[in-house]
Parts: structure tokens; C-alpha cells; sequence
């Protein structure tokens, strides 16, 4: 059974950084890539970015909103996918999922940051 | 940027009737590899979203066969031939064509 779970959420200030975690379980870690999907509570669903497989240079894609801010990365060898945040904003206060493939195959139940003064 | 457009925005439906879903995009969603990039997900109260069909008309490993995607271009729509209880939720198109990848506003479907 394929499992992802987040963590690292919270609150934090404006300006600040934050690393998520998300743990896997169930799948070929190295041979998928892995992405990160955002959700304001009670709104739509936003994309982050997402990470390739080292096969395909483990190479990353961000949305606009977060690209040079935010960076993915992964670590194989304990199945890890991290997403650090930095230089965070308000508009950035989201339920933020990993998920199993770019395209979100499989989602994790999400880890709430909260950025607030 | 791509722009994804879902009717309706809310949906009332009588167990076991059909339901229909359509999704826009504001340009093809067909690239240059020959595979479409559209996704429909649902999101049921309280849950993290789930795949349901991928490329447009795939449904993903344990989607009931109740759910069917179709279309192409700019042009796709998802179909539920009878809709169940457990089908409540909010459900989002999604294109993933240029690496700034988009989605539907959510269409909330609840039943009569």
C-alpha cells in the first residue's frame, strides 16, 4: 500500500523559512518522481512543483508563484521528499500535500503552514 | 498561463442518475509527444484529493467503472453513469502540458 505522510507544518512568521517533510512507504521511491500540491482551507487546489526521478537527472519544476523560494528535493536512500520554504508570505498559508508523481497519482493527508505575524 | 474553466460549479444529483462534468482549457492540451496532460481528481469531504482519470480518458487503478473521462484539445468532460453517495465531493480538472501546471475552479457535487 502506497503511503505518504507529511510533516513539519506550523505556524510561522512572515519572512521566515520552513522544510516539510513527507515520508513514503509502499513504492519504488527512486523511480518515481514526486510533487508537492498546495490548498488554501476551504479553496481550490494549487501545484507547487514537483521533482524527477535520478533517471531523469532529479531534476525540479516550480509554479511561478514559488519558483526561487521554494526548493524540492529527495533523498533515495530513506525514501524522503523534503520541500524547503523560504522567504515565506501570508499567501502562502496552505494545506500542503505530497504526492506519489508529478501528476499526483497518490496524495498524503497533508500538513498545514500557517504564516502569520 | 493555461486557464481551466469547469461547468457546472455545483451539481445536485438523485442517487443512480447520470452526472456530467465539463472542463475548458485555454489551449490544446495536446503535446508534441502525442499524450494529452489532463487529470480529473475528487476531493471528498474532509479527504486529500485521489486520481481518478489521467490523459484524459484513463481511469486510474481502483476507480469505479461508474467514472469515464473523455475529450480532447481544449474540450474534455467526465461522466459518472450512476451516481452513488460516496461520489459526494468536489471534483477538479487539471492540465499539466507546460510545467505550470493549472486547475479547474472545482465542480461541488452533492446528492438530492
Amino acid at each position: 500500500e502506497v503511503q505518504l505522510v507529511e510533516s513539519g507544518g506550523g505556524l510561522v512568521q512572515p519572512g521566515r523559512s520552513l522544510r516539510l517533510s513527507c515520508r513514503t512507504s509502499g513504492f519504488t521511491f527512486v523511480d518515481a518522481p514526486m510533487g508537492w500540491f498546495r490548498q488554501v482551507p476551504g479553496k481550490g487546489l494549487e501545484w507547487v512543483g514537483f521533482i524527477r526521478n535520478k533517471a531523469y537527472g532529479g531534476t525540479t519544476e516550480y509554479a511561478a508563484s514559488v519558483r526561487g523560494r521554494f526548493t524540492i528535493s529527495r533523498d533515495d536512500s530513506r525514501g524522503i521528499v523534503h520541500l524547503q520554504m523560504n522567504s515565506l508570505k501570508n499567501e502562502d498559508t496552505a494545506v500542503y500535500y505530497c504526492t506519489r508523481g508529478a501528476a499526483g497519482y497518490f496524495w498524503g493527508q497533508g500538513t498545514l503552514v500557517s504564516v502569520s505575524s | 498561463e493555461i486557464v481551466m474553466t469547469q461547468t457546472p460549479l455545483s451539481l445536485s444529483v438523485t442517487p443512480g442518475q447520470p452526472a456530467s462534468i465539463s472542463c475548458k482549457s485555454s489551449q490544446s492540451l495536446l503535446h508534441r509527444d502525442g499524450r494529452t496532460y489532463f487529470y480529473w481528481y475528487l476531493q471528498k469531504p474532509g479527504q486529500s484529493p485521489q486520481l481518478l482519470i489521467y490523459e484524459a480518458s484513463n481511469r486510474f487503478s481502483g476507480v469505479p467503472d461508474r467514472f469515464s473521462g473523455s475529450g480532447s484539445g481544449t474540450d474534455f468532460t467526465l461522466k459518472i453513469s450512476r451516481v452513488e453517495a460516496e461520489d459526494v465531493g468536489i471534483y477538479y480538472c487539471m492540465q499539466g502540458l507546460d510545467l505550470s501546471w493549472t486547475f479547474g475552479q472545482g465542480t461541488r457535487v452533492d446528492i438530492k
